[in-house]
């Protein structure tokens, strides 16, 4: 299996300020990977598709950058809103491993 | 826009069969186009993608799960359904289904998940 780790595992900062999340894949993936919002009792919401694709309805602020084994989610502008737990996932290999997640919190 | 909901009972004893279904509304789970996924959450964990299935009934299943599910698609009722048979506390999970979103590249596709049903907790416990 593709192992993907993520750092930091959480993160807190100012409203407004810029935001990094990092992925990092055991082997080469190319471009498939994804980034997922998840807010406390709701579903993962996909946010970025093949590393840097926006889905459709996220805001431009979120943005996402790599290939190979390393990849990064940037918020450009931090919202309240924002406050969740991001996960990384590869969708190249069986079984589509997600990463362990970064829980994002306002200071 | 699609809409998933899940459904089943919240409780399951250990050694029996865990089975849910996803209605599936503004969109066929008959398409050869769409692929209709379950995926578990443990709590405080991370997702696990548990299998797949498209083209009207072939499906895909996780490795590490695949002796134990099986996924099927009822197209009269627009609705797909998870059993995992065998279950251990291990399976007490947030069971979401999900749409997928399968993007080609050279021969392969590959899979992200673009719409999620609410998600159901299912506990396993005597």
């Amino acid at each position: 299996d593709i192992q993907v780790t993520q750092s930091p595992s959480s993160v807190s900062a100012s409203v407004g300020d810029r935001v990094t999340i990092t992925c990092r894949a055991s082997q080469e993936i190319g471009n498939w990977l994804a980034w997922y919002q998840q807010k406390p009792g709701k579903a993962p919401r996909l946010l970025i598709y093949t590393a840097s694709n926006l889905q459709s309805g996220v805001p431009s602020r979120f943005s996402g950058s790599g290939s190979g084994t390393d990849f990064t989610l940037t918020i450009s502008s931090l919202q309240p809103e924002d406050v969740a737990t991001y996960f990384c996932q590869e969708g190249n290999i069986v079984p589509y491993t997600f990463g362990q997640g970064t829980k994002l919190e306002i200071k | 826009q699609v809409q998933l909901q899940e459904s089943g009972p919240g409780l399951v004893k250990p050694s029996e069969t865990l089975s849910l279904i996803c209605n599936v509304s503004d969109a066929s789970v008959s398409s050869k186009t769409l692929y209709w996924s379950w995926i578990r959450q443990p709590p405080g964990k991370e997702p696990e993608w548990i299998g797949h299935i498209y083209d009207g009934g072939k499906t895909l299943y996780n490795p590490s799960l695949k002796s134990r599910v099986t996924i099927s698609v009822d197209t009269s009722k627009s609705q797909f359904s998870l059993n995992l048979n065998s279950v251990t506390a291990a399976d007490t999970a947030v069971y979401y289904c999900s749409r997928i979103k399968a993007i080609k590249g050279g021969l392969w596709f590959r899979y992200f998940f673009d719409s999620w049903g609410q998600g159901t907790l299912v506990t396993v416990s005597s």
